[in-house]
């Protein structure tokens, strides 16, 4: 079974500041990942997406987040916060070779950036 | 970027009421759709997979009798949750997926159902 894992609730960050979102995941194939934004009370916006070739994936609003197959991770980086990007951010995993081909979603992780 | 849209973003209902709740693919074809609920400060929880012309596919737990799917074309599903009851209150998210490729899916804006 496919799994997701964000260690943290929840990321303080100083407008101006790096911001880095954890994610992990566990599949027995390989993994196609992605990181969605929400907004309150709104569906989940993509952000960025990794299915194969450079590790390090570039996406919306100057996001862009690492694949480390040796760490089973995908973490999602900001080099420069914006007040704008406090959200929830979800990371997400697709097995490709799974039956049913479903995406399975982490805990989500809420992004506060304070001005 | 496809968009999909969802009718309506808000309802209140009654207890013992049905809703309907529409999801559409506005600018691809969708042969596959999916429904989600979400809890306050919650993930998503894959409801059912609705594929166009077929029978959708449940995950365990979710009653199929409570939250009728009909995937009539490749660009529209709807949700009922027939006799609702306020324990159904939730925010429910459809998403659809392009065909081929990495199969992408995009997410509707999502519709806050609260039964009173």
């Amino acid at each position: 079974a496919q799994s997701v894992a964000q260690p943290e609730d929840q990321v303080n960050v100083a407008e101006g500041n790096p911001l880095t979102v954890k994610c992990t995941y566990s599949v027995s194939g390989n993994p196609y990942l992605f990181w969605y934004v929400q907004y309150p009370n709104r569906g989940l916006q993509f952000l960025l997406k990794y299915i194969t070739g450079d590790n390090l994936v570039k996406g919306s609003y100057g996001f862009e987040a690492e694949f480390n197959k040796s760490q089973t991770s995908f973490h999602l980086k900001k080099p420069s916060a914006l007040v704008s990007d406090s959200a929830l951010y979800f990371c997400a995993v697709r097995d490709i070779g799974a039956a049913g081909n479903k995406l399975t979603f982490g805990g989500g992780t809420r992004v506060l950036v304070k001005p | 970027g496809a968009v999909v849209s969802q009718h309506p973003s808000r309802v209140i209902c009654k207890s013992g009421t049905s809703v309907k709740i529409e999801c559409r693919s506005l600018d691809f074809q969708a042969t596959t759709m999916f429904w989600y609920r979400q809890f306050p400060k919650q993930s998503l929880m894959l409801m059912a997979t609705s594929n166009e012309g077929s029978k959708a596919t449940y995950e365990q737990g979710v009653e199929k009798d409570k939250f009728l799917i009909n995937h009539a074309s490749l660009t529209l599903s709807t949700l009922t949750v027939t006799s609702a009851h306020p324990e159904d209150s939730s925010f429910y998210i459809c998403s659809a997926r392009l065909s081929g490729g990495a199969q992408e899916q995009f997410f509707g804006p999502g519709t806050r159902l609260t039964v009173l």
